[in-house]
C-alpha cells in the first residue's frame, strides 16, 4: 500500500536530548511537509521541503531542524533549544503534475512527542 | 495565502446533512478552496477542492458562492464517523510543485445519535 509512516506512534524524552522523529512515503512525492499540532489548536507549519536537498523554514522552524537527503525521507529533529516541544508532530506530502493528485496533501499518522 | 473564518463547532444529527460553512472574503482568483477533516489524533484527510463551480464526490458537495467569499461542505447523511474538526483551506495550487496549506481552528462537528 502506498503511503506515509512515521514512528514511533508515542516518543518520550528528557528535557535538554534532542531527538529525531521519522517520515517516510512511498508515494514518489516530491514535496514533504512537518507540521506541529497542540491541543486544541490548528496545525502550524514547521518546515517543507519541494525537492531532495533543499527545504524552508515554516511559521515556527526555531528549535527544529530537517534534511532532505533521499525523496521518499524526510526526518525532522527536536532540538534542546524548542522551549515547549511537547506537541503532536504530522509529517504530509504532495506531489506535481504525474506525481498522483496534486490537490491532495497525503498526512501520516502522527507522533506524539512527551518531553519531561 | 488569504484567511478563513469558520464556527467553532457545530451538532448534527446523524443522518441529517450537516452544513459547515466558511468565509473567505479576500480570496484570490488563482485560489482554490479545499476542505479536509481530521478524527481525534489522526493526521487530517482530504475531503474535496473547488476553484469556482459547485463540487461532488463521495464523501461530501461543495458549495462555493458566486463571488467567492464564503462556501458550505455539506455532508448529506452525516454518520457518528463523520464526528470530526473540518479545516477550511484556500490556497495556490501550482503545477510546478505544492505550497503548503496553512491551517486554522477549524469547526468541530459533533455528529449526535
Amino acid at each position: 500500500d502506498g503511503g506515509i509512516t512515521q514512528s514511533p506512534k508515542y516518543l518520550f524524552r528528557k528535557e535538554g536530548q534532542n531527538v529525531t522523529l521519522s517520515c517516510e512515503q512511498n508515494l514518489n512525492h516530491d514535496a514533504m511537509y512537518w507540521y506541529r499540532q497542540d491541543p486544541g489548536q490548528g496545525l502550524r507549519l514547521i518546515y517543507y521541503s519541494q525537492i531532495v536537498n533543499d527545504f524552508q523554514k515554516g511559521d515556527i522552524a526555531e528549535g527544529y531542524s530537517v534534511s532532505r537527503e533521499k525523496k521518499e525521507s524526510f526526518p525532522l529533529t527536536v532540538t534542546s533549544a524548542q522551549k515547549n516541544p511537547t506537541a503532536f508532530y504530522l509529517c504530509a506530502s504532495s506531489g506535481r503534475e504525474g506525481q498522483g493528485k496534486i490537490h491532495e496533501q497525503y498526512f501520516g499518522p502522527g507522533t506524539r512527542l512527551t518531553v519531561t | 495565502d488569504a484567511k478563513t473564518t469558520q464556527p467553532p463547532s457545530m451538532d448534527c444529527a446523524e443522518g441529517r446533512a450537516a452544513n459547515l460553512p466558511c468565509n473567505h472574503s479576500t480570496i484570490s482568483g488563482n485560489e482554490y478552496v479545499y476542505w479536509y477533516r481530521q478524527i481525534h489524533s489522526q493526521g487530517p484527510q482530504y475531503i474535496i477542492h473547488g476553484l469556482k463551480n459547485n463540487e461532488t464526490n463521495e464523501m461530501a458537495s461543495l458549495i462555493i458562492t458566486e463571488d467567492r467569499k464564503s462556501s458550505t461542505l455539506i455532508l448529506p447523511h452525516a454518520t457518528l464517523r463523520d464526528t470530526a474538526v473540518y479545516y477550511c483551506i484556500v490556497r495556490v495550487a501550482r503545477n510546478s510543485g505544492n505550497t503548503p496549506l496553512v491551517f486554522g481552528k477549524g469547526t468541530r462537528l459533533s455528529v449526535i445519535a
